[in-house]
């Protein structure tokens, strides 16, 4: 299966940019999305294939990457970001997901 | 304004079975494919189940294929899971998706969940 990596937490003020990073153990072409989930709540969208902005989703938020190097960034940082970023991949068989990163704002 | 909601969850011993359920509004339920995912507590995210638009295509990972069937009633707009022979790990809370088909295959809208627990 393909393993993303995911660093565990970050802190940042508000105000501040941030870049969470998503590292995939084998090319996964541009097919990595991106999912927030605040706590005690079900996940929701935010990028879909590395760097398209899902509906109603602020454009603070945008992604980047190819191949096996993702990075969401987050600019600039609200209060209300705070939550766990999850990627996931949909180019090999079966989708996996990473094991998310906690964002704290200072 | 799409909704999903799952019901069905709770305690269940381990060898037994149990049936999700999820119901779905706020948009044409026969023209996305559907998907369960679970997340075990303090834990990341796991693809379960993908069903196709008519129900004649399933999907699942190796850790739950042959135990675990996933199936639709698109006059209803609902989804289910068959859970049978569950183990301590199935314990979970298991989200209803909404699912991007090819090429994409990203979920764009999840439902609250429901808590699956199994145990003795």
């Amino acid at each position: 299966d393909t393993v993303l990596t995911q660093s565990p937490a970050l802190a940042v003020s508000p105000g501040e940019r941030v870049s969470i990073s998503c590292r995939a153990s084998e090319g996964v072409n541009s097919y990595m999305h991106w999912y927030q989930q605040k706590p005690g709540q079900q996940p929701k969208l935010l990028i879909y294939k590395a760097s398209n902005l899902a509906s109603g989703v602020p454009a603070r938020f945008s992604g980047s990457g190819s191949g096996t190097d993702f990075t969401l960034t987050i600019d600039p940082v609200e209060a209300d970001d705070t939550a766990t970023y999850f990627c996931q991949q949909s180019w090999n068989d079966p989708f996996t997901f990473g094991s998310g990163t906690k964002l704290e704002i200072k | 304004e799409v909704q999903l909601v799952e019901s069905g969850g709770g305690l269940v011993q381990p060898g037994r079975s149990l049936k999700l359920s999820c119901a779905a509004s706020g948009f044409t339920f026969s023209n996305y494919y559907m998907a369960w995912v679970r997340q075990a507590p303090k834990k990341g995210l796991e693809w379960v189940a993908t069903i196709s638009t008519s129900g004649s295509r399933t999907y699942y990972p190796d850790s739950v294929k042959g135990r675990f069937t996933i199936s639709r009633d698109n006059a209803k707009s609902s989804l289910y899971l068959q859970m049978n022979s569950l183990k301590s790990e199935d314990t979970a809370t298991y989200y209803c998706a909404r699912q991007i088909a090819a090429p994409y295959w990203y979920f764009d809208f999840w439902g609250p969940g429901t808590m699956v627990t199994v145990s003795s």
